[in-house]
């Protein structure tokens, strides 16, 4: 059951490199998520695709962008790092709508650790 | 103020102790209540949804007071495999508006 996968699972960037995060998941689930997470804070939403064929922002969404190629795949591009971007990145995935009308548990990629020089 | 706040510990307790975490919210719109694990280094997992009425799963309890706008979560003959971070996460109703605390470490001692 490979659940969420996300690559790559380590990367160093120079400042001002691009990369793309590639996330998978094999669920059946309509929405899916883009976090990052930093020490001392919680897992901020960057963006999500409540289904395919749509992207929203979420709380922290500047020096990204997102694709979400087909239902399964959901994608997170940085165009120009910066070390502020030096954080784990998590892609998510639910069945949508959950309990009360937001997200139904979240299920989780192993996060993408990166390192923005 | 932040929207969900948790102490963040670290609480280090013997094995069969009760350790309990509290978890405040600001928005009193929220509507859907969960606590998740995270192991060192791994991703988040539903641990358990945090229902009006209370409930209880094997070892662990988790309790909604909406009037003082907090939850908590109960573990009762707490496991060295019971070492984790627990997140509080709150929901208001949309993607955007679901919430994670910054986690509760706790390590159990043998």
């Amino acid at each position: 059951n490979a659940g969420v996968t996300q690559t790559p699972k380590f990367q160093v960037l120079k400042t001002g490199q691009s990369m793309t995060l590639q996330c998978a998941q094999d669920m059946n689930h309509n929405s899916m998520y883009w976090y990052r997470q930093d020490p001392g804070m919680g897992l901020r939403l960057i963006y999500y695709s409540a289904s395919e064929g749509t992207t929203d922002k979420g709380e922290v969404p500047n020096g990204y962008n997102v694709s979400r190629l087909n239902k399964r795949e959901f994608s997170l591009r940085l165009e120009s790092a910066a070390p502020s971007q030096t954080s784990v990145y998590f892609c998510a995935s639910s069945v949508q709508p959950g309990l009360a009308g937001g997200p139904g548990e979240l299920f989780f990629g192993e996060g993408s650790r990166l390192t923005v020089l | 103020r932040k929207e969900v706040e948790q102490d963040p510990g670290p609480f280090n307790v013997p094995e069969g102790a009760t350790v309990a975490f509290n978890c405040t919210y600001s928005n009193s719109a929220s509507q859907s209540f969960f606590w998740y694990r995270q192991d060192c280094r791994k991703e988040p997992k539903l641990l358990m949804s945090v229902y009006s009425s209370g409930n209880e799963d094997g070892r662990f309890t988790a309790q909604l007071n909406r009037a003082s706008q907090y939850i908590s979560l109960l573990i009762r003959d707490s496991k060295l495999s019971d070492s984790a971070t627990y997140l509080c996460v709150v929901n208001a109703g949309s993607a955007r508006q679901l919430t994670f605390g910054s986690g509760t470490q706790l390590t159990v001692l043998p």
